[in-house]
């Protein structure tokens, strides 16, 4: 079964601070993995997503992530945030059969003045 | 492109009453659509897989008898919470397929009094 793990339940950054959010998966195979970030009382909205090919994917909103497979790890980073990247994030694994995702518990980013 | 849209937003509802919420793709096909659910604070969670044409899989936990999901065509899964009591209360979220992708609602807060 596939399962994902984010260790910060909560982040504080300043803005214009770099941020990094920590995601760690559990697959048999080669993950479909994926960030998505969610606004209070809205819908989620797709950050980036990793299949196959460059470890190293660009998003949108100047996200990025890198895929370590040695690591079980999808960690993403911005380098200045913005105080509109105010919001929950969460990573979330799929398989390739059947698209289903599972998601982490997700991260609350807060940023300040 | 790839719009997914829920009706209703927000709806009130009394105990014992049913409620229909309905997930429409607005620009693209999907034969594949998702339902989940979402407690304050929490991450989502997977209820159910709606396929166009074909019955509904539950996960495990879901009472089926409960949570109605109705796929009639391409492009519209509804569901439908029968006999709605007070700990169904929560933020429900839809996503449809497009290829790998999920693209999500925006949700549709369900309360009952």
């Amino acid at each position: 079964a596939q399962s994902v793990t984010q260790p910060d339940i909560h982040i504080t950054v300043s803005e214009g601070a770099s941020l990094e959010l920590r995601c760690n998966y559990s697959y048999g195979a080669t993950p479909y993995l994926f960030w998505y970030v969610q606004s209070p009382g809205q819908g989620l909205q797709l950050l980036l997503k990793y299949f196959s090919g460059d470890t190293l994917v660009q998003g949108i909103k100047g996200f990025e992530a890198e895929f370590k497979r040695s690591q079980s790890s999808f960690n993403l980073r911005k380098p200045s945030v913005h105080w509109s990247d105010a919001a929950e994030y969460f990573c979330a694994v799929g398989a390739k059969n059947d698209y289903k995702l599972s998601f982490g518990a997700g991260t609350t980013v807060t940023v300040r003045a | 492109g790839a719009v997914v849209s829920q009706h209703p937003s927000w709806v009130i509802c009394k105990s014992g009453t049913s409620v229909k919420i309905e997930c429409r793709s607005l620009d693209f096909q999907a034969t594949t659509m998702f339902w989940y659910r979402q407690f304050p604070k929490q991450s989502l969670m997977l209820m159910a897989t709606s396929n166009e044409g074909s019955k509904a899989t539950y996960e495990q936990g879901v009472e089926k008898d409960k949570f109605l999901i109705n796929h009639a065509s391409l492009t519209l899964s509804t569901l439908t919470v029968t006999s709605a009591h007070p700990e169904d209360s929560s933020f429900y979220i839809c996503s449809a397929n497009s290829g790998a992708f999920q693209y999500f609602g925006p949700g549709t807060r369900l309360t009952v009094t």
